[in-house]
This record gives structure tokens, C-alpha cells and sequence, in this order.
């Protein structure tokens, strides 16, 4: 039982680059959502989605994007990098009775 | 905005005390909160959770004390072993059918053997 599969889990991007994080969870979860983790903070909710063909923003949404055309991906897309997105990017999927499971994260240097 | 917050960045212990990690909120409509458990390199892993129609729950050597006079909460860690070295956070579940998390800022949990 993978979970939530995060992929890539080390990026680096020039600055204005833009690239797509991927998230995939195979436990049917409805709720799928997108975290940024900065050092000495605790996470931040950027994006998330209740369903399919449904998403809304979070805290920090500038910068991402975000679709969810199958209840199994939950895809970022960074539109052009800038060096504040630099952080460690967190995948979390849940249900309304069950806790949220986290991906391993993705570790994204922007230079 | 509403927050969840921690008391203390740093706690040290040794090996086989009780460890108490504290826990405020500031949003008096929040009825359900979460304790993740963040190794170094991984993701936030659950422990255990309350809602607010209880004042204490228990897992296995944990306990979670929910005061919600004071809009306070606290993980205890029974007989802290070197393996429960990690971040731990309190988070706020809420959003529509609570489908977002809202964290605070961590509390780092050393044991030493």
C-alpha cells in the first residue's frame, strides 16, 4: 500500500523556471492538499481540493497552481519560480473520518 | 488570522521520563485537533487526535489533554524513548468537512540515552 507518492523528492530550478510537482494517494481519499514547510515553521496550506474538478486556495497560494481532474492526482505547478519558493513541499491526502497522510515531501532549491 | 501555536521550540529529556508538550490555540470554534510526529526527512506522521467533546485521550504511552477554557492543549509522552526524538505539532483540522490542517510552529523533542 504506497499511500501518498511524492515525486521528485530534490529539485532545483533557475529562477522564472517553472515545473510541476506530482502527488498521487491511492487510499480513494477525497481531500487532497498541498503544504510548504519553511525552517522554524510549521506548515503552511497553499492549495487544496474536496474532490474531483474541485480546488480552492489556502494561506500562501501565490505562485502555484493547481488542478485535480482524477480523485488519485493532486499536481503543484510552480507558474516561475522565484527564490521565496524555495522550501520543502508536503503532499497530504485524507478523508472526512480518517487523519491526513503526508507524502515524503519534495525539497525544492530555487536559485 | 487564527493560529495554532506552540509554548516551547527545544525540549530535552532523558531517556524513560514523561515528556509534556504544550500546545495554544486561538480560535475558541475549533472542535478537533491533531498531534503529528515529523522525523527529520519525512513527513508529518499522525499520533493521535481529540475532538472537542473530550477533555483527555489516550494511545499507547501517549495522552492528549484538551483545556478548552484556556484554548489549550498537551501531548504526554509516557517512559520518552531515543526513537520519539523528533518535531512534533499540534494542528487544527477544520475547512469545509475538515479537509484542511492548520499547524503550529513545532516543538522539537531531544532524548537522550
Amino acid at each position: 500500500n504506497a499511500g501518498v507518492t511524492q515525486t521528485p523528492k530534490f529539485q532545483v530550478l533557475k529562477t522564472g523556471q517553472s515545473m510541476t510537482l506530482q502527488c498521487a494517494q491511492d487510499m480513494n481519499h477525497e481531500y487532497m492538499s498541498w503544504y510548504r514547510q519553511d525552517p522554524g515553521m510549521g506548515l503552511r496550506l497553499i492549495h487544496y481540493s474536496v474532490g474531483a474538478g474541485i480546488t480552492d486556495q489556502g494561506e500562501v497560494p501565490n505562485g502555484y497552481n493547481v488542478s485535480r481532474s482524477t480523485t488519485e492526482d493532486f499536481p503543484l505547478r510552480l507558474l516561475s519560480a522565484a527564490p521565496s519558493q524555495t522550501s520543502v513541499y508536503f503532499c497530504a491526502s485524507s478523508s472526512p473520518r480518517s487523519e491526513a497522510f503526508f507524502g515524503q515531501g519534495t525539497r525544492l532549491t530555487v536559485v | 488570522g487564527e493560529s495554532v501555536g506552540l509554548h516551547l521550540p527545544t525540549l530535552s529529556v532523558q531517556e524513560g521520563d514523561n515528556s509534556i508538550i504544550n500546545c495554544a490555540y486561538s480560535n475558541s470554534a475549533s472542535d478537533y485537533f491533531i498531534w503529528y510526529k515529523q522525523e527529520s526527512g519525512k513527513g508529518p506522521q499522525f499520533i493521535i487526535d481529540i475532538r472537542s467533546n473530550m477533555d483527555k485521550r489516550q494511545g499507547q504511552r501517549v495522552t492528549v489533554l484538551l483545556n478548552k477554557t484556556v484554548k489549550h492543549l498537551s501531548l504526554q509522552i509516557a517512559a520518552t524513548q531515543p526513537g520519539d526524538s523528533a518535531v512534533y505539532f499540534c494542528a487544527e483540522k477544520g475547512g469545509s468537512g475538515y479537509s484542511t490542517l492548520t499547524f503550529g510552529k513545532g516543538t522539537m523533542l531531544l532524548v537522550s540515552p
